[in-house]
């Protein structure tokens, strides 16, 4: 299993532009979350989904932060306009239902700032 | 609402010492509780999680970690630190439909001394 894979590593965007992050779960997980790291506030939930349907958007900060799950083996979250403090680590992960006894498998992260 | 806290930013430890990390949680239920451990700009992996029966549970690394009801905390623990060992550590709480809506605190930074 390759896990949760998230694109890009990198993102560097300028101010004003749109940014989209991509994620596909672990194949048979019916749960994605997104989630940011900042120095400042740590891990925040945004958003997560439940058999392609979002459940909790109550950390979604702005209307400038939308996310998508299509199907079940693609997620998107876009920002759009982008600001220098959406700059952060954003975490992608999933979950199987009924085993949060494994917790999350995470990705490896999208590192993005905006200049 | 649920919430974690995790008293110790920072944790210096001489590597062979033994570490204890702090959690305590705020949570109406019986908790699903989790332990995971970041490197440095790596993701987020799971160490231990405890949802009921015994409250020592074990996990991987050599770490275990002790759910106490009474003081709502489930502290992690590792008898003897290798320098392999620095990283984040952070502590969630689940809940929501079979504790998949995790929150977690604001994580420990551990340095291991040589």
């Amino acid at each position: 299993d390759a896990g949760v894979i998230q694109s890009p590593r990198h993102e560097v965007t300028e101010m004003g532009q749109e940014v989209t992050l991509r994620c596909k779960p672990i194949s048979g997980h019916d749960y994605l979350f997104w989630y940011r790291q900042t120095m400042m506030r740590g891990l925040e939930l945004l958003i997560y989904f439940n058999n392609n349907v979002p459940i909790d958007d109550s950390g979604m900060p702005e209307d400038r932060f939308s996310a998508k799950m299509p199907n079940a083996s693609f997620s998107t979250l876009k920002i759009q306009p982008s600001e220098p403090r959406d700059s952060a680590v954003y975490f992608c992960a999933s979950s199987s239902s009924g085993t949060a006894l494994y917790g999350y498998t995470f990705g490896s992260g999208t590192r993005l700032t905006v200049v | 609402a649920q919430s974690v806290t995790q008293p110790d930013i920072h944790i210096t430890v001489s590597e062979g010492a033994s570490l204890e990390l702090r959690c305590n949680y705020s949570y109406g239920a019986t908790p699903y509780l989790f332990w995971y451990v970041q490197s440095p700009g790596q993701g987020l992996q799971l160490l231990l999680k405890y949802f009921s029966g015994d409250t020592l549970v074990q996990g991987i690394k050599g770490f275990e970690a002790e759910f106490k009801r009474s003081q709502s905390s489930f502290n992690l623990r590792k008898p003897s630190v290798h320098w392999s060992d620095a990283a984040e550590y952070f502590c969630a709480v689940g809940a929501g439909a079979a504790g998949n809506k995790l929150t977690f605190g604001g994580g420990t930074r551990v340095l291991v001394k040589p």
